[in-house]
């Protein structure tokens, strides 16, 4: 069956450390991945698109990879902040549907 | 960015009784919008799929006549939970997107659903 997998246990992490998050997923073949940041209560905000063809995205802080050989993408966010404290989503949408389907996400803490 | 709303952002209601839950694009025409539903610490699950004018694509598991979704125009879709009962009690989230498969989705902030 298809499974997409991020760490449910929160990581912690020291102000100005990188973060690093994992997405995995099994018996999928993705044409996209997104990456999306969730503060409790509220929904989603889309943070970064990376394609089947690209392997790697970034934006201001934000590093994305994809790896299709691996069935990982990786999310990093630099010089980390306080305020980064969120969950963080990745979605996979296959090649030709408008359906993306979401992980459990991970909790980032950044202790000042 | 293109911004999605929500309204109630909040409800509490009897068992029972039916609520309606709003979903506007406010700066872009939506052909596509999501409706999701997610309980404490899980990942949203997606309940259904609408396009402007047709019928709503709903998932496995989601029972269609009690979860009545209206994409009555490109900027405005309706969620009715019909007959609510407690279980139905759950943070309800639209999305929207205006064109092709891989473009961004714009989430809406959520409706808190509280049925007594």
């Amino acid at each position: 069956s298809q499974k997409i997998e991020q760490n449910s246990e929160a990581l912690n992490i020291q102000e100005g450390k990188t973060a690093t998050l994992t997405c995995n997923y099994t018996n999928y073949s993705p044409a996209y991945l997104q990456w999306y940041r969730q503060d409790p209560g509220r929904g989603p905000v889309f943070l970064l698109l990376i394609r089947e063809n690209e392997k790697e995205k970034r934006k201001e802080r934000l590093k994305v990879t994809f790896d299709t050989t691996l069935k990982q993408s990786l999310f990093h966010i630099t010089a980390s902040q306080p305020a980064d404290s969120a969950t963080y989503l990745c979605a996979l949408e296959p090649g030709g549907s408008y359906i993306p389907t979401f992980g459990r996400g991970t909790s980032l803490i950044v202790h000042p | 960015g293109a911004v999605v709303s929500q309204h109630p952002s909040r409800v509490i209601c009897k068992s029972g009784t039916s609520v309606k839950i709003e979903c506007r694009s406010l700066d872009f025409q939506a052909t596509t919008m999501f409706w999701y539903r997610q309980f404490p610490k899980q990942s949203l699950m997606l309940m259904a799929t609408s396009n402007e004018g047709s019928k709503a694509t709903y998932e496995q598991g989601v029972e269609k006549d009690k979860f009545l979704i209206n994409h009555a125009s490109l900027t405005l879709s309706t969620l009715t939970v019909t007959s609510a009962h407690p279980e139905d009690s759950s943070f309800y989230i639209c999305s929207a997107r205006d064109r092709d498969p891989g473009e961004t989705q714009y989430f809406g902030p959520g409706t808190r659903l509280l049925v007594l």
